[in-house]
């Protein structure tokens, strides 16, 4: 089950500089989707969301660009700082159920 | 900040036992989740509950998993005879609402390895 992919297991980014964390999707039927980070032996924590009428949400930080006639969202993350290595997980629902789907992550490294 | 928190953080079991993992959801949230993550691999949908009964389920979650609200502020999911392939780190997630545009918290998790 590949509903959500990124394609990238891992990105170093020097600090100052922008991270951009991709994500594709191949199931038409969501509507939601989500950014989560974790640290190990951590639970993932939200970092920003987009509904499928926008394309684009801005959070401080981070900004989440969705493609939908691509199937492709993006996590922005400018200036990337050494606090912001994580791995970094998107995450998608359908309308009106309960599970997301997750990808399996992006393990972002920015250094100094 | 409120937040999910999750007993045990690390539990080691012998293939065959029962393993209870407990959690506390976030006080005024209404709907709760159990998700796990097998190392190495992705973060997986186990169940979803509301108003004390399963409203969704994965086919992860067969008849060896149940969850339960046995009061007000617990939620807990048992795995009767646990096998091997159980091994994992098992979140416990809550929200206000369900569907489109509710942000699900996560807890901790509890890591769970069955020998």
């Amino acid at each position: 089950d590949q509903q959500v992919k990124q394609n990238s297991p891992s990105l170093s980014v020097q600090e100052g500089r922008i991270s951009i964390l991709n994500c594709d999707y191949t199931n038409s039927m969501f509507d939601y989707f989500l950014w989560y980070k974790k640290y190990p032996a951590e639970g993932p924590t939200f970092l920003i969301s987009i509904s499928s009428i926008k394309d684009k949400n801005e959070d401080g930080r981070f900004t989440v660009f969705l493609n939908k006639s691509a199937k492709h969202l993006s996590l922005h993350i400018v200036p990337s700082q050494p606090g912001d290595s994580a791995v970094y997980f998107c995450a998608a629902s359908e309308y009106n159920t309960d599970k997301l789907i997750f990808g399996t992550g992006t393990r972002l490294q920015v250094f100094p | 900040e409120p937040e999910v928190t999750q007993t045990p953080s690390h539990q080691v079991t012998q293939m065959g036992q029962e393993v209870i993992l407990r959690c506390v959801p976030i006080s005024n949230h209404l709907y709760f989740y159990w998700y796990r993550q097998i190392l190495g691999q992705k973060v997986e949908f186990l169940v979803s509950f509301y108003n004390n009964e399963i409203s969704e389920k994965s086919e992860i979650f067969d008849d060896q998993f149940s969850v339960e609200r046995p009061d007000g502020s617990n939620f807990t999911l048992k795995i009767r005879s646990t096998k091997l392939e159980d091994s994992a780190m098992y979140f416990c997630a809550s929200s206000g609402d369900r569907g489109t545009g509710n942000t699900i918290y996560f807890g901790e998790g509890s890591w769970l390895t069955v020998v």
